[in-house]
């Protein structure tokens, strides 16, 4: 079947620590999408990438990193710079009608 | 800039029949979608409006104006696992914009 795979579903970090959430598809997309919510919140966009080896930045991108090395993968890394990591964080791609979502990373600083 | 404005919450009856708003402001407009997610876990595309008018999926139908850049998802004989936040989203061009979701309460 085809979808989206992110993991890991649950993630702790520590003060300072860079990590990296991982993202795959084999829907064979060509857009791919990087989305934080928080508690109650609505979808934050961090990045996308339209195609192989571009990105562009969303609305949130300070303090994260993202890669496009591949169609299938779209890594995103959290680094320290980022001072209120916690929360859910969403991959998503589409078609150029609608997206779906990966199961989603629950990311906690300890 | 870019904004959509939905209710926080709305309460309906099991078996009822509930409409959430959505309006919004773009820079540029391909089409109005529904996303429903439940608590804990991700987002499901409902439906999809590109052009003016009513589109039915079962239970569910959407409603677009372009004109009033405004659009609505209509629920039908609500079930309690219909409990969930529903997200209305514009697709500008290269990306879609989220609303802040309208959380669902429904009461037996």
């Amino acid at each position: 079947d085809g979808g989206i795979t992110q993991s890991p579903k649950y993630l702790f970090r520590k003060e300072g620590q860079n990590v990296t959430l991982s993202c795959e598809q084999n829907l064979n997309h060509d857009a791919m999408y990087w989305y934080r919510q928080d508690p109650g919140q609505g979808l934050r966009l961090i990045y996308y990438s339209q195609i192989v080896n571009d990105f562009q930045k969303g609305d949130i991108a300070e303090g994260y990193s993202v890669s496009r090395e591949k169609k299938e993968s779209f890594p995103l890394t959290v680094t320290s710079a980022q001072k209120n990591p916690t929360a859910f964080y969403l991959c998503a791609s589409s078609t150029t009608s609608f997206y779906t979502f990966g199961s989603g990373t629950r990311l906690t600083v300890v | 800039g870019q904004s959509l404005e939905q209710p926080s919450e709305v309460t309906a009856v099991e078996g009822a029949i509930v409409q959430i708003n959505c309006t919004y402001q773009t820079s540029g407009f391909y089409g109005l979608s529904w996303y429903q997610q439940h608590d804990g876990g991700a987002p499901t595309f409902l439906s999809y409006n590109a052009l003016d008018g009513l589109e039915e999926t079962g239970r569910f139908s959407s409603f677009l104006s372009r004109s009033d850049s405004y659009g609505y998802l209509l629920l039908q004989e609500l079930q309690m696992k219909d409990s969930a936040s529903y997200f209305c989203a514009v697709s500008p061009h290269d990306k879609i914009i989220f609303g802040k979701g309208t959380r669902l309460h429904i009461l037996p």
